[in-house]
């Protein structure tokens, strides 16, 4: 069985500050780890993924994320807030497609940046 | 062109009516699925079609039947609405083909109200 924990359901942090979202995975098999991003009345777009490979993986907009096995997570990270980044962050968890196809959803993290 | 396309992008309708939404994909992808986005933003997984062969059904009351008449179409009829169903429904595609998971691509979602 696969699931995500997301820590903090809204994280606020001011225009140029760290972003730091947090999300903790549970998977019997390797997981393969995303983040997305929902914009307002809008559906949720890819920030960034793992597979395999380089644990520190970068995607769009500044954001990186590092998978540490150890510590069973993933957190997604942003140097400098911008006003853009303001939205909803899911993270998400998937297995090999000889486990079932499943994506499973954290329950989001509501990201405001202050001007 | 639009990656996934569902429609209506709203409905507002009655208790007990019948009411389905579309989704079509032009990416290519084997497998579909719709989620439900409730009003705290939790997505649940509904269904899951690859090739359109129905692998993922959680627990759903069976007043929603998905279809998949081809690979490139995931249909969803509910049948007498509750207020409960209100929410955003979003269909996405992946192709889980290779066994490594690509990009989960969302449509922008059909918001259904029930009065």
């Amino acid at each position: 069985a696969q699931s995500v924990t997301q820590l903090g359901s809204h994280v606020s942090v001011s225009e140029g500050a760290l972003v730091l979202l947090r999300c903790n995975y549970s998977s019997s098999v390797p997981p393969y780890l995303f983040w997305y991003v929902q914009y307002p009345n809008q559906g949720l777009q890819l920030l960034l993924k793992y597979t395999t490979g380089a644990t520190l993986v970068k995607g769009i907009n500044g954001f990186e994320a590092e998978f540490k096995k150890s510590e069973t997570s993933f957190h997604l990270t942003k140097p400098s807030a911008h006003m853009s980044d303001a939205a909803e962050y899911f993270c998400a968890v998937s297995s090999p497609r000889n486990t079932g196809n499943q994506f499973y959803f954290g329950t989001g993290t509501s990201l405001t940046v202050i001007p | 062109d639009t990656a996934v396309s569902q429609t209506p992008k709203y409905l507002v309708t009655q208790m007990g009516n019948d009411k389905s939404i579309k989704c079509e994909q032009n990416l290519g992808h084997d497998t579909m699925y719709w989620y439900k986005q409730d009003s705290k933003k939790f997505l649940k997984i509904m269904f899951s079609y690859n090739n359109k062969e129905l692998i993922i059904n959680e627990t759903v009351p069976n007043r929603f039947s998905p279809k998949s008449p081809d690979k490139a179409h995931l249909n969803l009829h509910i049948n007498s609405l509750e207020l409960g169903d209100s929410a955003v429904y979003f269909c996405a595609s992946i192709n889980f083909g290779s066994g490594v998971p690509g990009e989960l691509f969302f449509g922008e979602g059909s918001r259904l109200t029930v009065l």
